[in-house]
């Protein structure tokens, strides 16, 4: 069965600072891999998704995550966080061409001055 | 951008009684879904909802649980009766395709319900 694992329930990192949030998923066949982030009173917001194809994808923002079959992973990264990127951050799993997204638990993303 | 509303963001309700769950979707749209998210855990699928039916459900959409649109105005979610478990945030999504790529789903910001 599908599922994706979020190891990390909060992370802080400073303003400018580098960033990558895991995902681990767990997926017969080839998958579809999102990456949402919902801002405080708002709805998730899709930042990026993976189809076969370039294991990097690129998303908005300056965010990229890049998929990895050997480790069952897709993580999400960023060269230099903003404030602004304080946000809750979801990784999914679907099948293809269906909606029906599988999620993780989220990871917390903390912005320090 | 189109917005997926859920109003109000939070609803407190008494164990046994019911509840509705509003959603208002993005206007075009054809296809609506509900997800659960209990604290702390993942959010998941409970239904999808098509042309006044419901497509797919998981089994965490239990008998207590219904769906509809009536005359094209909120989709909702009514559960009765409730019961502690149904504790959890719920969002609601929609999209005008099925089949589609997700990125023409939008999510609500979820309904935050509370099962006293």
């Amino acid at each position: 069965a599908q599922s994706v694992t979020q190891p990390d329930a909060r992370v802080t990192v400073s303003e400018g600072a580098s960033l990558q949030l895991r995902c681990k998923y767990s997926y017969f066949g080839t998958p579809y891999l999102f990456w949402y982030v919902q801002y405080p009173r708002q709805g998730l917001q899709l930042l990026l998704k993976y189809y076969p194809g370039d294991p990097v994808v690129q998303g908005v923002n300056g965010f990229e995550a890049e998929f990895s079959k050997s480790n069952s992973s897709f993580h999400l990264r960023k060269a230099s966080v903003h404030w602004s990127d304080w946000a809750v951050y979801f990784c999914a799993v679907s099948m293809s061409n269906y909606n029906v997204l599988y999620f993780g638990s989220g990871t917390k993303l903390t912005v320090e001055p | 951008g189109p917005k997926v509303l859920q109003i109000p963001s939070h609803q407190i309700i008494d164990m046994g009684q019911m509840v509705t769950l509003n959603c208002d979707p993005v206007s075009n749209h054809l296809y609506f879904y509900w997800y659960k998210q209990i604290l702390g855990q993942q959010m998941e699928f409970l239904v999808n909802f098509y042309n006044g039916k419901v497509m797919e459900k998981s089994k965490l959409f239990k008998d207590q649980f219904s769906v509809e649109r009536p005359d094209g105005s909120y989709f909702t979610l009514k559960i009765q009766p409730t019961a502690l478990e149904d504790s959890a945030v719920y969002f609601c999504a929609s999209s005008p395709h099925w089949g589609s790529s997700a990125e023409t789903l939008y999510f609500g910001s979820g309904t935050r319900l509370t099962v006293l």
